[in-house]
């Protein structure tokens, strides 16, 4: 079974802090991956994609990739109440965007 | 807008009762997909569709039926044989092309057996 592992929380980060999420896949093949922020009772949104090894930003969000350790991870810069939410992990092996997805990992950010 | 409109956002099911949820794309993706979320789980494959007129089962098929009659349209059908089909359920859609595999979801609908 192809497995995306993330730590599921919550995790606890005072307001203005960085919050850091890591994730696993034992999927070698893959070769896309993607950090989705979920609200609670809401679809997921994607918030960044990272495609190969390296960090990627976008705003206060910076993605990492490491192929050969397969491990990817997200920190979130200057953390608001806003960004209290679920963050899930995926990982694509294929072009079509068939996702495979980890539990997620709860942020709570504290005032 | 361009999106993915999932419909209803609630559903009810009696025992022993078919129900189809709808998903329609207005992004022209080739590729479609519906997912089954648990509370406090990730998401779960249930089909995918790459192609119109084409479909595979995906990690959790037993139970489902889909159809892809249309690029913009792909139902799914939660039919008697799901015991546990209580879930929220997500519609999602891709472009495919390679190096742009992004998904994108619809709204979801919450099914709910009574």
């Amino acid at each position: 079974q192809k497995e995306v592992e993330q730590n599921s929380g919550p995790l606890s980060v005072p307001e203005g802090a960085i919050a850091s999420l890591n994730c696993t896949y034992s999927d070698r093949g893959s070769q896309s991956f993607f950090w989705y922020r979920q609200y609670s009772g809401k679809s997921p949104e994607l918030i960044m994609s990272i495609y190969s090894n390296g960090d990627k930003e976008d705003g206060r969000f910076t993605a990492q990739l490491n192929k050969a350790s397969q491990y990817v991870s997200l920190l979130i810069r200057d953390s608001q109440p806003s960004d209290s939410a679920t963050y899930l992990c995926a990982a694509s092996t294929g072009s079509w965007g068939k996702l495979q997805f980890g539990a997620g990992t709860q942020v709570v950010v504290t005032p | 807008d361009g999106g993915i409109t999932q419909s209803p956002k609630y559903l009810f099911r009696k025992e022993g009762q078919n129900v189809t949820l709808s998903c329609e794309q207005n992004l022209n993706h080739d590729a479609m997909y519906w997912y089954r979320q648990d509370p406090g789980q990730g998401l779960r494959l249930i089909y995918y569709s790459q192609i119109v007129n084409d479909f595979q089962k995906g990690d959790i098929a037993e139970g489902y039926s889909v159809s892809r009659e249309k690029k913009e349209s792909f139902p799914l059908t939660v039919t008697s044989a799901q015991k546990n089909p209580t879930a929220f359920y997500l519609c999602a859609s891709s472009s495919g092309d390679r190096g742009q595999t992004e998904a994108f979801f619809g709204q979801g609908t919450r099914l709910t057996v009574v």
